[in-house]
Formats: C-alpha cells, sequence, structure tokens
C-alpha cells in the first residue's frame, strides 16, 4: 500500500523557518518524481514546487521562490521542503504527492497533510 | 505561467443530474490536465489524467474531455458521494496551476 505522511508542520513566527518531511512507503521511491502542494484555509490548491527522482530538476513557483528549497533523500525514502523568511500568506496545509508515472506528471498519491501557522 | 479558469465556481444540482464543469487554459496545454475531487478536510483524489484517462477506481460515470485550452469534466449521473470540490490542473509547463474550483453542492 502506497503511504505518504507529512511532519513537520506547527506555529512559526514571520521571517522565521520550518523544515516539512514526507516520509513514503509501498513503492521505489528513487523512481518518481515528488511535489508539494499547498493549501491556505478556505482557498484553492496552489503547487509549490516539484523535485525529479534523482534531484535534476527542480522547479519553484514564483510565490516562494528563494525561500522555500526542496530536496529528497532516496535512501531513506524522504521528501523535504525547508521554508524560510515565512510570510502570514504562507500559511496552509502542506501536502506532498506523487507523481502518477515517470511519463506523467498527475498527482496519483497524496499525504494527509501538515498544518503551517505563520502568525506572531 | 499559464492560468486556469474554471465555470461555475459553484453548481448546485441534484441526486441523478449530468454535471459538467469547464476549466480554460490561457494558453495551449495540449492534453496535459488532471481532475481532482476534494472534500471537506481531506487530500485531493485524481480523478482524470492527461485530460481523459480515467484514474483506475474512479467510477465510469466521471469522464474528461478537451485538449488545447478548453477542458470539460463531466459526471454523467451525480450521487450522493459525488458532492465537493473539483479541481483542474495543468501539468504542461513549469509552474504547474490549478484552477479555482467549481464547488458543487446540495440543490
Amino acid at each position: 500500500e502506497v503511504q505518504l505522511v507529512e511532519s513537520g508542520g506547527g506555529l512559526v513566527k514571520p521571517g522565521g523557518s520550518l523544515r516539512l518531511s514526507c516520509a513514503v512507503s509501498g513503492f521505489t521511491f528513487s523512481s518518481y518524481s515528488m511535489n508539494w502542494v499547498r493549501q491556505a484555509p478556505g482557498k484553492g490548491l496552489e503547487w509549490v514546487s516539484s523535485i525529479s527522482s534523482r534531484s535534476s530538476y527542480i522547479y519553484y513557483a514564483d510565490s516562494v521562490k528563494g525561500r522555500f528549497t526542496i530536496s529528497r533523500d532516496n535512501a531513506k525514502n524522504s521528501l523535504f521542503l525547508q521554508m524560510s523568511s515565512l510570510r502570514a500568506e504562507d500559511t496552509a496545509v502542506y501536502y506532498c504527492a506523487r507523481d502518477r508515472y515517470y511519463y506523467d506528471s498527475s498527482a496519483l498519491y497524496w499525504g494527509q497533510g501538515t498544518l503551517v501557522t505563520v502568525s506572531s | 505561467d499559464i492560468q486556469m479558469t474554471q465555470s461555475p465556481s459553484t453548481l448546485s444540482a441534484s441526486v441523478g443530474d449530468r454535471v459538467t464543469i469547464t476549466c480554460r487554459a490561457s494558453q495551449s496545454i495540449s492534453s496535459w490536465l488532471a481532475w481532482y475531487q476534494q472534500k471537506p478536510g481531506k487530500a485531493p483524489k485524481l480523478l482524470i489524467y492527461k485530460a481523459s484517462g480515467l484514474e483506475s477506481g474512479v467510477p465510469s460515470r466521471f469522464s474528461g474531455s478537451g485538449s488545447g485550452t478548453e477542458f470539460t469534466l463531466t459526471i454523467s449521473s451525480l450521487q450522493p458521494d459525488d458532492f465537493a470540490t473539483y479541481y483542474c490542473q495543468q501539468y504542461n509547463t513549469y509552474p504547474f496551476t490549478f484552477g479555482p474550483g467549481t464547488k458543487v453542492d446540495i440543490k
């Protein structure tokens, strides 16, 4: 069974930093691109970042570029999102998601999400 | 960046109704479009990939069509479990972008 479990969310002050993790199981992690998608309270979905299977290709939304860093550890079946210079507008549930297949970047599997709250 | 729009933003329907949601892209995305269903407090669920591919396990009452800039999601006969919010997403070009969502509620 495919499982994605996010952790690391919490309350942080504006300007602070936080590191999210996504532990995966049930598939060959090193074969798939991975993504972070967020959803502010009561709002729609926003794609945040993607990383290819071997970290060769990395992409960010303009809203987080220069502040967030996506990474992965294929040996530990883990995906990360390092967030710095956090702003109130970064408050959201953050989901990690796996590409459907290597040739199809729709998001087939999702975690349950972890809530990040940026507030003083 | 490619902008995605959806219409309507809210749709009130009854069980058994045929429902159609439209998604438009600001430029051609070929067929690289996905549809997701999301219920409150839950992660999104992939319904349709590559504009018309029905994901395994998704009921056949869901179908997708379109290419280029205009796409539709159709539910042929709305069921109680289908009341949710639906999002389209283009994955032709980074940054990937979602539509604003269509909430399907009970009439």
